[in-house]
């Protein structure tokens, strides 16, 4: 079975372009979350979809980011327009369902934004 | 406020030591689950536990184990035999039922395992 994968793992962009990441959850998993490390700070949870909803956007930083979870398939994150601040790694993280054994998140491997 | 708190920030020790990783977390979930995950070098996030509020039972994974307890809010992780191998950064985590189960993480502890 795959797992959580990412695209892409790096990206360097300057700063006020635009950037878009995107994730591919475990097959069947109806829980996406998104979460980022800056710089060397805590990995802090950004948003939550279940299914093709939001379902938790609480941790998301401004409105220069967007989410979008196709279908409850893939999901985007986009930065627009990226700022120094927002380099760090994003990480997907995905879920069969809420509570019991089903409950446990699996990573991908991340993105690795610059903000130059 | 810091939902999970791991003191130390980074541990060497020699190969073969025993290393102790701490976890302190705080909640006023009744249900909640603690999670720790293993970053190597190689970047990605690796699941290696996760035990339910309901289970205080501790649990063993050949040179991995886990001491849940209730009454000093820890969930402690001890790499027994350490190996190179295991040199990476841990992150202790927290998700409660109130929460819709998102993750709070912990600072992480990197573990340097010297030949």
């Amino acid at each position: 079975e795959a797992g959580v994968t990412q695209f892409p793992s790096h990206s360097v962009i300057e700063k006020g372009q635009t950037v878009t990441l995107r994730c591919d959850p475990i097959s069947g998993h109806d829980n996406l979350y998104w979460y980022r490390r800056v710089m060397g700070k805590e990995i802090k949870f950004l948003l939550h979809f279940v299914k093709e909803s939001k379902q938790d956007e609480s941790g998301m930083p401004n409105n220069r980011f967007l989410a979008e979870r196709t279908g409850g398939t893939y999901s985007t994150l986009k930065v627009q327009p990226a700022e120094l601040e927002d380099s760090g790694v994003y990480f997907c993280a995905s879920s069969q369902g809420t509570g019991g054994v089903t409950e446990t998140q699996y990573f991908g491997p991340g993105t690795r934004l610059l903000v130059l | 406020a810091q939902k999970v708190t791991q003191a130390q920030t980074e541990i060497s020790v020699v190969e073969k030591e025993d290393v102790t990783l701490d976890c302190v977390y705080e909640t006023r979930d009744t249900t909640y689950y603690l999670f720790w995950y293993k970053q190597p070098p190689s970047g990605e996030l690796v699941f290696l536990i996760r035990r339910n509020s309901f289970d205080e039972q501790n649990e063993i994974s050949g040179r991995y184990s886990w001491n849940f307890q209730k009454s000093t809010s820890s969930f402690n992780f001890t790499i027994t035999a350490s190996q190179v191998v295991d040199s990476a950064v841990y992150f202790c985590a927290l998700s409660e039922a109130q929460g819709d189960y998102k993750l709070s993480f912990g600072a992480g502890t990197t573990v340097t395992v010297r030949a």
